[in-house]
């Protein structure tokens, strides 16, 4: 079965800084890996993913198979950046069932 | 853009009730989901519908779920007879096609006493 870690429940860095949110995984397939999004009041709305190796908002994440990981990183924070962030695997072939840590609440303090 | 939309957002019932929590997905989209997050817990996968048939389902999803489509428009979650666990905040999601972006609902914060 697969698990996905998110180990800082919470996250407190001060504007300018970098971030790091931190995500491992477990699963003995080949993943695909996401990270989402919840700002305060507002919806889940997905950040990024692996295949589409793209920056969102400042924010970039590369997939480590050899350490299973998919950190979450920016290298100046911002406070519009407060949110709850989520790691999320979904099987290959799999139909969208998505498999969440427990989130990381970020605080970017001025 | 385009969004999910639930209703209601908050539901309050009594233990043993039914409730049926509705959704509206992206007007195109295919593939529709029910999500849950007990408070503190993780985001827990429920339910994937397509084709007008249930695609994949977890083990959370007994016999008191079920799912609907019944008019074109709306995704309903049915629970039949509501227990103290149920309380969570339901999520409806949808998508236009494997691969594309998943696109969540804002959510309906079911409160089971």
């Amino acid at each position: 079965a697969q698990r996905v870690t998110q180990p800082e429940k919470l996250l407190s860095v001060f504007k300018g800084a970098p971030v790091e949110l931190k995500c491992n995984y477990s699963y003995s397939g080949s993943p695909e890996l996401f990270w989402y999004v919840q700002y305060s009041r507002q919806r889940l709305q997905l950040l990024l993913r692996h295949i589409s190796r793209e920056s969102i908002k400042g924010f970039t994440a590369d997939l480590n198979k050899g350490e299973t990981s998919f950190h979450l990183k920016k290298p100046f924070a911002q406070e519009e950046d407060s949110a709850m962030y989520y790691c999320a695997l979904k099987r290959g072939g799999s139909n969208y069932k998505l498999t969440f840590g427990k989130g990381t609440l970020l605080t970017v303090n001025p | 853009e385009p969004e999910v939309t639930q209703t209601p957002s908050h539901q309050v019932t009594q233990m043993g009730q039914e409730v049926i929590l509705r959704c509206v997905p992206i007007s195109n989209h295919l593939y529709f989901y029910w999500y849950r997050q007990i408070l503190g817990q993780k985001v827990e996968f429920l339910v994937s519908f397509y084709n007008n048939e249930i695609s994949e389902k977890s083990e959370i999803f007994d016999d008191q779920f079920s799912v609907e489509r019944p008019d074109g428009s709306n995704f309903t979650l049915k629970i039949r007879s509501t227990k103290l666990e149920d309380s969570a905040m339901y999520f409806c999601a949808s998508m236009n096609g494997v691969g594309e972006k998943l696109f969540f609902g804002s959510g309906t914060q079911l409160s089971v006493l």
